[in-house]
Parts: C-alpha cells; sequence; structure tokens
C-alpha cells in the first residue's frame, strides 16, 4: 500500500535546540496530520491540517500543510526531553472519514538534557 | 471524554492458535479503525469501519483475519489461524464524524501480540 516519505528516520539533538521533518508523497492529499507516539502507548493527535499552504500552531509546535499538497512539515521549538518520542505523520487523500488515513514510517526523535 | 479502550493490552500465543481484540471506541464516533504496527514501522490500516458497514478492508488478510462492528459501536478483531508475522501492535482508533474537518482519528493504547 501507499507509504509517505518521512525524514529523517532519527534526529538526536541538545535539549532547547529546534526541530524540523517532513513528510512527501508523489500524490495529492487533502489531509494532513501529525501524531506523537510514546513507547507502548498509541499515537497522539498534535496537530491537524486541512488546507494548502496552512500554517498551524500547537504550543511549541507548528506544522504546514505544502502548496503542491504533496507535502507536510513539523517544526518543533526550544525541544525539551518530553519531546522524546516517534512522530508520524498521516494523510488522507479524499474528503471526508471514507477515505483512507495513510502513515509515514516515522521520525524518531532523543533528546539530550 | 473518555478515550478509545482496547483489551487486552498483551498477548502472547502459539502460530495456528486463534486470538481474538476487542476495542470500544470514543462515545458518539461514527468511524472505528484498526491499524496493525509491525515493531519499526507506521500504522498500516487493516479495516474501516463508518457506523457498522465495512468503508475499507482492502489491506485485510481476509484468509485469516476477520473483524466486526455489528451495532455499530464496540468492535472485535480476530485472527485465526495466527503466524508468526502477525507478531505486532494492533491499534485501534475511532474519529467522530464524516465531514473533512472532523475526521482526526484518535488511538486507543493498543495491544502488543507476540506469535511464538
Amino acid at each position: 500500500g501507499q507509504q509517505l516519505n518521512q525524514s529523517p528516520q532519527s534526529m538526536f539533538i541538545q535539549e532547547g535546540e529546534d526541530v524540523s521533518m517532513n513528510c512527501t508523497s508523489s500524490s495529492i492529499f487533502n489531509t494532513w496530520l501529525w501524531y506523537k507516539q510514546d513507547p507502548g502507548e498509541g499515537p497522539v493527535l498534535l496537530i491537524a491540517l486541512y488546507k494548502a499552504g496552512e500554517l498551524t500552531s500547537n504550543g511549541r509546535l507548528t506544522a504546514q500543510f505544502g502548496i503542491t499538497r504533496k507535502d507536510s512539515f513539523l517544526n518543533i521549538s526550544a525541544s525539551i526531553p518530553s519531546d522524546v518520542g516517534i512522530y508520524f505523520c498521516a494523510g488522507r487523500k479524499g474528503g471526508g472519514s471514507n477515505y483512507k488515513l495513510t502513515f509515514g514510517k516515522g521520525t524518531l526523535l532523543t533528546v539530550n538534557p | 471524554e473518555a478515550g478509545v479502550a482496547q483489551s487486552p493490552r498483551y498477548k502472547i500465543i502459539e502460530k495456528r492458535q486463534s486470538v481474538a481484540f476487542w476495542c470500544n471506541p470514543i462515545s458518539g464516533h461514527a468511524t472505528l479503525y484498526w491499524y496493525q504496527q509491525i515493531l519499526g514501522q507506521g500504522p498500516k490500516l487493516l479495516i474501516q469501519f463508518q457506523n457498522n458497514g465495512v468503508v475499507d478492508d482492502s489491506q485485510l488478510p481476509k484468509d485469516r483475519f476477520s473483524a466486526e462492528r455489528l451495532k455499530g459501536v464496540d468492535s472485535t478483531l480476530k485472527i485465526q489461524p495466527a503466524k508468526l508475522e502477525d507478531s505486532a501492535v494492533y491499534l485501534c482508533a475511532s474519529s467522530p464524524g464524516t465531514s473533512r474537518m472532523n475526521t482526526e482519528a484518535f488511538f486507543g493504547q493498543g495491544t502488543r501480540l507476540t506469535v511464538v
């Protein structure tokens, strides 16, 4: 099945640094979602994007829906140790929940205190 | 608001045995999903229900996997017989509506299945 290309696969940063990760696809998506998953837990929704060019923030997190509709970016500012986890992008091609939500393979973030 | 409930949290079975997982979505959520997450990968959709009807089961291995959502609320996913490659975390998720901006999926904690 279709997979989104998420990069980087992993990041190791110092506390206080900013982080950027992105997700690309060869197909157009109408919805982009960003999730965080802690060990032994299910993914938790961070940000949802519904319009091309949309820029949305949630605290220190900012995500953008690419103009081409084929990519999305997530930025984390001033990272802290609890930001550690796996970040997944997910995209939906059509409008409405009757279209499948496809996930990337994730970016593993490690923050060194 | 209570989240998505799943049980059991962990299950270890031998290959060729059967196993069933249960999910209770967030109250009022019309859409329910079952995902399979193999270690080191993102979740992969197995089946999606809209109320009690199947919307997408294109990636469900139907020779061994089955799922039902009889009353449009809770759901069960069954594997019979299990294979070693079925070892994974099985995640249930639900979303509130059908309109474009009401489709965020909320996940349960998952069931970690180990097939030995």
